[in-house]
């Protein structure tokens, strides 16, 4: 079952380091979204991206938050100098046009 | 701005029980709605898709649509403990690339034995 896959599924950081999501769409989808969630909250959307372009940031935070979909390899999610404030769990998911999209199991970023 | 609405619950039934979850959504051009569940600490899992107007059917669960009241709602029959999580109901606007999906914050659902 070739699902979306993302890792790493924990990470821990210290204040200060930068933090590298990765996230593997289904085979053959070229639509990524990634979203964060703190505890007991919903699902906010941060960047929806296709191969090579980025389609809507209007989530991500302005600065050290980046986000990239290459021709080649997984879709990546850099968060630099993070502060206690990016503890959370971190979505992405995948979708062909015009149907579902499907959700890797997350990863929870823990800055110390 | 494009919002998705629900209840926030808790929404407590008994087992056996049938459980109704609705949602409200602010853009006429939305395409398709999507329900998904999430337990607590798991990623969410996609349940029912439904892109016309109508009735869905797929065992336990309904989903409904009405889109000139912008409403769409999440029926679950015979409800069992194990469907005690967070229902958050999706729905897409489309755009000049592609669609982006917005969600809505969720319903606590509670099933009681």
């Amino acid at each position: 079952n070739a699902g979306v896959m993302q890792n790493p599924r924990h990470l821990v950081r210290r204040r200060g380091q930068e933090a590298r999501l990765r996230c593997s769409p289904v085979k053959g989808h070229s639509h990524v979204y990634w979203y964060r969630q703190l505890p007991e909250e919903g699902l906010k959307f941060m960047v929806y991206l296709q191969k090579e372009n980025i389609i809507d940031e209007s989530g991500m935070p302005k600065e050290r938050f980046s986000a990239e979909f290459p021709k080649e390899g997984p879709s990546i999610l850099r968060i630099q100098q993070v502060v206690r404030g990016d503890s959370a769990a971190y979505f992405c998911a995948s979708s062909p046009l015009k149907t579902e999209a499907f959700f890797g199991q997350g990863t929870r970023l823990t800055v110390v | 701005q494009k919002e998705v609405e629900q209840n926030s619950g808790p929404l407590s039934v008994p087992e056996g029980a049938i459980a109704s979850l609705n949602c409200t959504y602010s853009d006429r051009g939305s395409q398709s709605f999507f329900w998904y569940r999430q337990y607590s600490g798991k990623s969410p899992e996609l349940i029912m898709s439904i892109y016309s107007n109508g009735d869905k059917e797929d065992g336990r669960f309904t989903a409904q649509l009405n889109k000139a009241s912008q409403y769409v709602s999440l029926l679950i029959r015979d409800s069992q403990p194990s469907d005690s999580a967070t229902y958050l109901c999706a729905v897409t606007i489309p755009g000049n690339y592609g669609q982006n999906f917005v969600f809505g914050p969720g319903t606590r659902l509670s099933v009681l034995p």
